[in-house]
């Protein structure tokens, strides 16, 4: 099964608002509303910011926003702050009983 | 606090075994799904297995099917990952992580597999 596809980078200015794409098929993304987004700085471990597409763990700031559409899902950051600047990475299950990521997404603010 | 502690991990000839644990605290362990999930270094992340709350349930990645065995122990809050005919491609930090809702994971800190000759 191959990976979900995101976008390598993404970038915005302090304030702004982002969109990292996710893109699936019609047996993962398409077919199920558990899609997850995790967030990862640099040597850490990745922490979930997302999971059921649009779900929020408690302690996540309510600027992490997931939604899906078709095959694609989408986290989106509203007012940018400096410490968003990590690796995202969006994950689904799949209609082979297993789960898949996608490759990841630096996102830099400016 | 839900704590999710591995260990095992270490250095291992190609081919050869190794035994992963997982330690949990903090929530009732017996109800939850747990997964596996490893990071190659500078690499992204792959799913590779997790078991039901009984242990009855159980799913592989492709790429470790026929090689890992997960299982838990509910009397000890513990999962296991059993990984033989190690190849240098599993090199990874190994993390356990405790299912939220239908799919999201909280991730333990994990442990380093090196598979090198």
């Amino acid at each position: 099964q191959s990976a979900l596809t995101q976008p390598p980078s993404a970038s915005g200015s302090p304030g702004q608002s982002v969109t990292v794409s996710c893109t699936g098929t019609s047996s993962d993304v398409g077919r199920y509303k558990l899609v997850s987004w995790y967030q990862q700085h640099p040597g850490k471990v990745p922490k979930v910011m997302i999971y059921d597409v649009s779900e929020r763990p408690s302690g996540v700031p309510d600027r992490f926003s997931g939604s899906k559409s078709g095959n694609t899902a989408s986290l989106t950051v509203s007012g940018l702050q400096a410490e968003d600047e990590a690796d995202y990475y969006c994950s689904s299950y799949t209609d082979s009983n297993n789960f898949i990521f996608g490759g990841g997404t630096r996102l830099t603010v400016l | 606090e839900v704590q999710l502690v591995e260990s095992g991990g270490g250095t291992v000839q190609p081919g050869g075994s190794l035994r992963l644990s997982c330690a949990a605290s903090g929530f009732t362990f017996s109800s939850h799904y747990i997964h596996w999930v490893r990071q190659a270094p500078g690499k992204g992340l792959l799913w590779v297995s997790r078991v039901g709350p009984d242990g009855s349930d159980t799913a592989y990645a492709d790429s470790v099917k026929g090689r890992f065995t997960i299982s838990r122990d509910n009397a000890k809050n513990t999962v296991y990952l059993q990984m033989s005919s190690l190849r240098a491609e599993d090199s990874a930090v190994y993390y356990c992580g405790r299912q939220i809702g239908g799919a999201g994971l909280t991730l333990g800190q994990g442990t380093l597999v090196t598979v090198s000759s």
